[in-house]
């Protein structure tokens, strides 16, 4: 079993739809959550990051860290084509590495 | 410019061959990191260096990669004798803060025939 792991999709879904991406991870030691999104052909630029169970807004985006299930998630409202990529989850354990952990990325469209 | 480069962006070489990545992180930042994203992966860390502290380089592959990083500032990534299943974008990421403030360069795509 992978230590994250998120499920690839792809995910199609019409413009102005409510978009949920998930993580699920099984080290229950990592402490801080984040959320990268990267376009085709660049590197990935961090949207958001929480360190605490619950949920933290950002504009129409939204990060949920549920540490009881060992599960994240990252809701768009109102999704604009201009959110087309691909989604990838990260995490990290203070107090011993200082590595990432990636999970393997979601591919999201939005259709006009 | 003042986000992360890399270069080449991309690289085509033959199997055997020696190929060298280069990373400028932006100014004043002291962590420096190298990921490797192949296809249908997600990025797997191969090296990370802080300030003048011995770099971590557990996620390196094999002993046909290594990375220095000359000055505190720019990094090279190396890969000798390099294979087919080596192929995928090396990325390098800088940060001031930690690993909660990364930011990566476009990437090198690689690809060995």
């Amino acid at each position: 079993q992978k230590e994250v792991e998120q499920d690839p999709g792809p995910l199609s879904v019409p413009e102005g739809a409510i978009v949920s991406l998930n993580c699920t991870y099984s080290n229950s030691a990592f402490q801080y959550f984040m959320w990268y999104r990267q376009y085709s052909r660049k590197g990935p630029e961090l949207l958001m990051y929480t360190y605490s169970s619950g949920n933290k807004e950002d504009g129409r985006f939204t990060a949920q860290v549920d540490k009881s299930s060992k599960y994240i998630s990252l809701f768009i409202r109102d999704s604009q084509p201009s959110d087309s990529a691909t989604y990838l989850c990260a995490m990290i354990f203070y107090g011993g590495s200082e590595k990432l952990v990636f999970g393997k990325g979601t591919k999201l469209t939005v259709n006009p | 410019g003042a986000g992360v480069s890399q270069s080449p962006s991309n690289k085509v070489t033959e199997k055997g061959k020696d190929v060298e990545l280069r990373c400028d992180p932006i100014s004043g930042h002291t962590a420096l990191y190298w990921y490797r994203q192949s296809l249908g992966q997600g990025l797997e860390f191969l090296i990370y260096f802080q300030g003048n502290s011995a770099p971590d380089k557990s996620g390196l592959p094999s002993d046909r990669f290594s990375a220095e990083r000359t000055g505190g500032s720019v990094s090279t990534l190396t890969i000798q004798r390099t294979q087919q299943e080596d192929s995928a974008v090396y990325l390098c990421a800088s940060s001031l803060t930690g690993p909660t403030g990364l930011f990566f360069g476009p990437g090198t795509r690689l690809t060995v025939l």
